[in-house]
């Protein structure tokens, strides 16, 4: 079945470090988005990426950063400059006009 | 910009109908879209409205009216594993201008 596989489901940081969360998609779509998904708010756009080797910055990306090398994978960093990076991340793709969602990623700064 | 809001929580008896409504301001309009989360899981997509109108799927119904700004999911014959929540999702226009409601929380009670 075609979908989108985000790893790992529960992430653990250390203050200082960076960690890398995992998005991967075998619906051919082009666009890929990362969210950040807090209690009390909407979903907020981190980065996404129209095609390969390009992407843009969303309404928060401070703190963050993300490569597109194959359409396929479309991982994002949480590097130490995030102040508050404790949230469920989600990954999406759009393909006219639908999304399709990962499972996500609970990452928990300790 | 955009804007979307949504009542934070309803609740609702089991078998009965709930109607779960979103509001919006937007400068322009592609489409409305709706999606269910479980606690902890991927949102997964239930009805779009790009036209005004009702749309039909089973037991999930949504309205849209694109002159008064407004549109609703309805939720009929309701059942405990519909406890869960429901946001509404702006399509403003290009790939960037997705705007998330914070989501509505349905428990529904025996």
């Amino acid at each position: 079945d075609g979908g989108i596989t985000q790893s790992p489901k529960y992430l653990f940081r250390k203050e200082g470090q960076n960690v890398t969360l995992s998005c991967e998609q075998n619906l051919n779509h082009d666009a890929m988005y990362w969210y950040r998904q807090d209690p009390g708010q909407g979903l907020r756009l981190i980065y996404y990426s129209q095609i390969v080797n390009d992407f843009q910055k969303g309404d928060i990306a401070e703190g963050y950063s993300v490569s597109r090398e194959k359409k396929e994978s479309f991982p994002l960093t949480v590097t130490s400059a995030q102040k508050n990076p404790t949230a469920f991340y989600l990954c999406a793709s759009l393909n006219r006009g639908l999304w399709t969602f990962g499972s996500g990623t609970r990452l928990t700064v300790v | 910009g955009q804007s979307l809001e949504q009542p934070s929580e309803v609740t609702a008896v089991e078998g009965a109908i709930v109607q779960i409504n979103c509001t919006y301001q937007t400068s322009g309009f592609y489409g409305l879209s709706w999606y269910q989360q479980h606690d902890g899981g991927a949102p997964t997509f239930l009805s779009y409205n790009a036209l005004d109108g009702l749309e039909e799927t089973g037991r999930f119904s949504s309205f849209l009216s694109r002159s008064d700004s407004y549109g609703y999911l309805l939720l009929q014959e309701l059942q405990m594993k519909d406890s869960a929540s429901y946001f509404c999702a702006l399509n403003s226009g290009g790939y960037q201008k997705v705007t998330f409601g914070i989501g509505t929380k349905l428990q529904v009670i025996p």
